[in-house]
């Protein structure tokens, strides 16, 4: 029972590029979160997401991130044009249901913008 | 907005010390509060506290809940040195889809 994936773990970009970053929920998962987190700090909030579905983007800059659930696939994660600042471990998080339940972490993926 | 404050930020003990986390939210419509260990990938699931005085327990793991004072303590007896890892608190509000997660407290644990 493989628990939440996400790939790569880490990820180098030059200012200016794109960084796609996925997540695969739990099985029998169909609820998405993505979170950030700087370092020395905790995770915060950055988009909900269920199947072809976003409920919630509300922790997510306006400009240059977007997010996707697709029906078929993994959730997708896009910083277009990245800039140093993006440089922060992006975590996925799963649950079977929305209703405010535990959520189980995928490894992360370390985005490093040179 | 939901906010959540760990203390300490940091805590150096040796093997078999026993410590003490804190967390204290300010939530609109609290539902649950949730613990968790972080080394260096996942965060992983330690506890989830809905109601106030119930002490929950894992091994040499323990956490209960205050909903009137609204903090938790997290306790680690006996700890060992791979108890050394960020331990972060969560709640989520009846109101959000989301977790609010505190800053964390790193626990290092000396042989």
């Amino acid at each position: 029972n493989a628990g939440v994936m996400q790939n790569p773990r880490h990820l180098v970009r030059r200012r200016g590029q794109e960084a796609r970053l996925r997540c695969s929920p739990m099985k029998g998962h169909s609820h998405v979160y993505w979170y950030r987190q700087l370092p020395e700090e905790g995770l915060k909030f950055m988009v909900y997401l269920q199947k072809e579905n976003i409920i919630d983007e509300s922790g997510m800059p306006k400009e240059r991130f977007s997010a996707e659930f697709p029906k078929e696939g993994p959730s997708i994660l896009r910083i277009q044009q990245v800039v140093r600042g993006d440089s922060a471990a992006y975590f996925c998080a799963s649950s079977p249901s929305g209703r405010r339940e535990t959520q189980y972490f995928g490894p992360g993926t370390r985005l490093l913008v040179l | 907005e939901d906010k959540v404050v760990q203390s300490p930020l940091s805590l150096v003990v040796h093997e078999g010390d026993t410590v003490t986390l804190n967390c204290s939210y300010e939530v609109t419509n609290f539902r649950s509060l949730l613990w968790y260990k972080q080394e260096k990938k996942a965060p992983t699931f330690l506890f989830m506290l809905t109601s106030s005085g119930i002490e929950k327990k894992s091994g040499r793991l323990s956490s209960i809940l205050d909903k009137k004072e609204l903090f938790s303590i997290l306790n680690i007896t006996v700890t060992q040195t791979g108890d050394s890892a960020v331990y972060l608190c969560a709640v989520w509000d009846n109101a959000g889809n989301m977790l609010t997660f505190g800053g964390g407290t790193r626990l290092m644990v000396k042989p």
